[in-house]
């Protein structure tokens, strides 16, 4: 039961290059969420999905996208990096009825 | 609407020394509150959750959080810190299952010998 994880840990892009941040969960899990995190800032959230299909913006959805194709998969995609992306990026997720978040190990991406 | 407030971005205790991270919370509807660690270059982990049970609640690695609407706080002690303490921790709130949980800026504790 590997839970939430988060490929690539660690990427370095060139401004204006795209990339995609993959998430995947083995919970069966409705619930799923990007998170950034920059330092002192806490937890920012980006995209969230409450199942297949279904994805809306959170506090910070500029520059990024989502989709939610299944329960298991949920990606992020950066169309045109921008050094203001540089960040370290966590995935989330929670069941129906659980009260609580289970995060992936993060990805820390710096756009040059 | 939901908002967390962590008193201090940073906190320094020696080795033994009682463990106090302040937590305010505002929240439109009853909340639930968390406490969650945070290990270098790890994801974040749950110490502890309040769901509207006891107020005095008690968490993983002789953690505990009281609950007091009054103030509406939800402070996290710890009688004896250890040097895996650490961490950052951070304070977080939702309006009910857990859904789109607001998180505090975050306090790094420090642990001296």
């Amino acid at each position: 039961n590997a839970g939430v994880t988060q490929t690539p840990k660690f990427r370095i892009l060139k401004i204006g290059q795209s990339m995609t941040l993959q998430c995947t969960q083995d919970m069966n899990h409705n619930y799923m969420y990007w998170y950034r995190q920059d330092p002192g800032m806490g937890l920012k959230l980006i995209y969230y999905s409450v199942g297949a299909g279904i994805t809306d913006k959170g506090e910070v959805p500029n520059g990024y996208n989502v989709s939610r194709s299944t329960t298991e998969d949920f990606p992020l995609r950066l169309e045109l990096a921008a050094p203001s992306q540089t960040s370290v990026y966590f995935c989330a997720t929670e069941g129906v009825g659980n009260t609580e978040a289970f995060f992936g190990q993060g990805t820390r991406l710096t756009v040059v | 609407a939901q908002s967390v407030t962590q008193l201090g971005s940073h906190v320094s205790v020696s080795e033994g020394a009682l463990v106090l991270l302040r937590c305010n919370y505002s929240s439109s509807v009853p909340p639930y509150l968390f406490w969650y660690v945070q290990y270098p270059n790890q994801g974040l982990q749950l110490l502890l959750k309040y769901t509207s049970a006891a107020t005095l609640v008690k968490g993983i690695n002789g953690f505990e959080a009281e609950f007091k609407k009054s103030e509406t706080s939800f402070h996290l002690t710890k009688p004896s810190a250890h040097m895996s303490d650490a961490a950052e921790y951070f304070c977080a709130v939702s309006g009910g299952g857990g859904f789109k949980t607001i998180f505090g800026a975050g306090t790094r504790l420090f642990v001296k010998a």
